[in-house]
């Protein structure tokens, strides 16, 4: 398994400015990606995370709204950039590992734009 | 379009009661079927998980029920406790490489 650390675990933003949120994986993993979740509702995948490169993203997510790094095979940063009230919203790291067996997540980082 | 449609929205069992979540999907290359237990501010954590060449898994008192011709699988809680009440998400992936996650099932237990 892996143990996938996250932070801030919550903070509360004023609308305008951006927060860069910080996943940290125990274990070394072959992908990594990046969840929103808001309150009550499912899991949205936001980007994929790529090593060296730039992330991919999924469609309605752009990547001046949430840079995305991942310097190394263990470590990643989402940035909400310029936030609204809209971006109120849990913002959940995943990570598979080389063994491939499933997607493990971290336990979220909850932001409130006020 | 959805690629994983989840059902009930919220369920209520009573204590010792069978919880059954169900869920479809529309892609047949989907390759890994996993279930997820999410409780109040924590992220999600692997419930069970089933591949479609078996058509049940069983772990303690979860099981997955699997109809890969109906495109469809489904979660079972026996003998459910208050303990297990959570919101819980099914999921499907190809090769790992995405996953798709169902809308979410809030189970309640009643003791």
């Amino acid at each position: 398994s892996a143990v996938i650390s996250q932070k801030p675990s919550r903070d509360i933003c004023q609308r305008g400015t951006s927060l860069t949120i910080q996943c940290q994986v125990d274990s070394q993993v072959t992908m990594m990606f990046w969840y929103r979740q808001q309150p009550g509702q499912s899991l949205t995948l936001i980007a994929t995370a790529n090593q060296g490169s730039e992330a991919t993203y999924e469609s309605g997510f752009v990547i001046d709204k949430f840079p995305i790094s991942r310097p190394n095979l263990t470590f990643s940063t989402l940035t909400v950039s310029n936030m609204s009230p809209e971006d109120s919203s849990i913002y959940l790291c995943s990570a598979t590992l080389f063994s491939g067996n499933t997607i493990y997540f971290g336990e979220g980082s909850w932001l409130t734009v006020v | 379009q959805q690629q994983v449609k989840q059902s009930p929205q919220s369920l209520i069992v009573q204590k010792g009661g069978i919880s059954i979540i169900n869920c479809a999907y529309e892609n047949t290359a989907f390759d890994y079927f996993p279930w997820y237990q999410q409780f109040p501010g924590k992220g999600p954590a692997l419930l069970i998980a089933i591949r479609p060449d078996v058509s049940e898994k069983k772990e303690g008192r979860f099981t997955i029920s699997f109809n890969k011709s109906a495109k469809q699988f489904s979660l079972h809680i026996m003998d459910s406790q208050p303990g297990d009440s959570a919101t819980y998400f099914c999921a499907a992936s190809k090769g790992f490489n995405k996953f798709y996650f169902g809308s979410g099932t809030k189970l309640n237990v009643k003791p």
